[in-house]
């Protein structure tokens, strides 16, 4: 068990730019959350997978944003035309029946 | 709906007590507690399942009134390793995600 993985764990990128993050869940959780954090606040909910299912998507995110789980394995996050305001700390969660267990998140800076 | 939690922040010395509210406006089914240090990502404190339940994980303890819809983290004789920034996550009856509040920054001086 190592874990849960995020990659990569640094992006910068030019505004309009697309950009692709990777979550890799510990292997017997089923269920797999996204989450943005600023500065300062607590982490906001983005979507969540059980399997490959995604089962729920947050109303405040735009249809920029796409996420994969394929096979119930990893995940992907796409944020596409990226704007300033995507600036945060995205991280990935996984959990079987209780607590989550983050990764290490990926600090997106669009500039 | 967001948590609210209170304080917004505590400041001690180690080895004193601090209490950590997190209050919501939605009946509850579940409490967690997080702690995230600077740069790093939250971690599993515990989870509160039902009303009035009470548990411990160290020096650290929390209750969950179901009725009031409140948490309260209860951090005693405090180590400097407890300092960080506290999250309660809540989740709704019927939902299966957590809404975390806005965190309580805890600072534990020598």
């Amino acid at each position: 068990d190592t874990g849960v993985s995020q990659d990569p764990r640094h992006k910068i990128t030019k505004r309009g730019q697309n950009v692709t993050f990777r979550c890799d869940p510990i292997s017997e959780h089923n269920r797999l959350y996204w989450y943005r954090q600023t500065l300062g606040q607590g982490p906001e909910f983005l979507t969540y997978f059980q399997n490959e299912a995604q089962l729920e998507k947050s109303r405040l995110l735009s249809d920029r944003f796409s996420a994969e789980r394929p096979k119930g394995s990893f995940s992907t996050l796409e944020i596409q035309r990226t704007e300033q305001g995507d600036s945060a700390m995205y991280l990935c969660a996984s959990s079987l029946k209780s607590g989550y267990t983050f990764g290490s998140g990926t600090r997106l800076t669009v500039v | 709906q967001q948590p609210v939690q209170s304080p917004q922040a505590v400041i001690l010395r180690e080895g004193e007590d601090a209490v950590i509210n997190c209050s919501s406006s939605k009946a509850l089914y579940s409490v967690h507690w997080y702690r995230q240090k600077h740069g790093e990502a939250p971690v599993f404190l515990m989870i509160l399942l039902k009303g009035g339940e009470q548990k411990g994980h160290e020096k650290i303890s929390a209750s969950f009134n179901e009725k009031k819809q409140q948490s309260s983290l209860y951090l005693t004789a405090s180590q400097l390793s407890y300092s960080g920034t506290y999250f309660c996550g809540t989740e709704d009856k019927g939902a299966q995600k957590l809404v975390f509040g806005q965190g309580t920054r805890l600072t534990i001086n020598p």
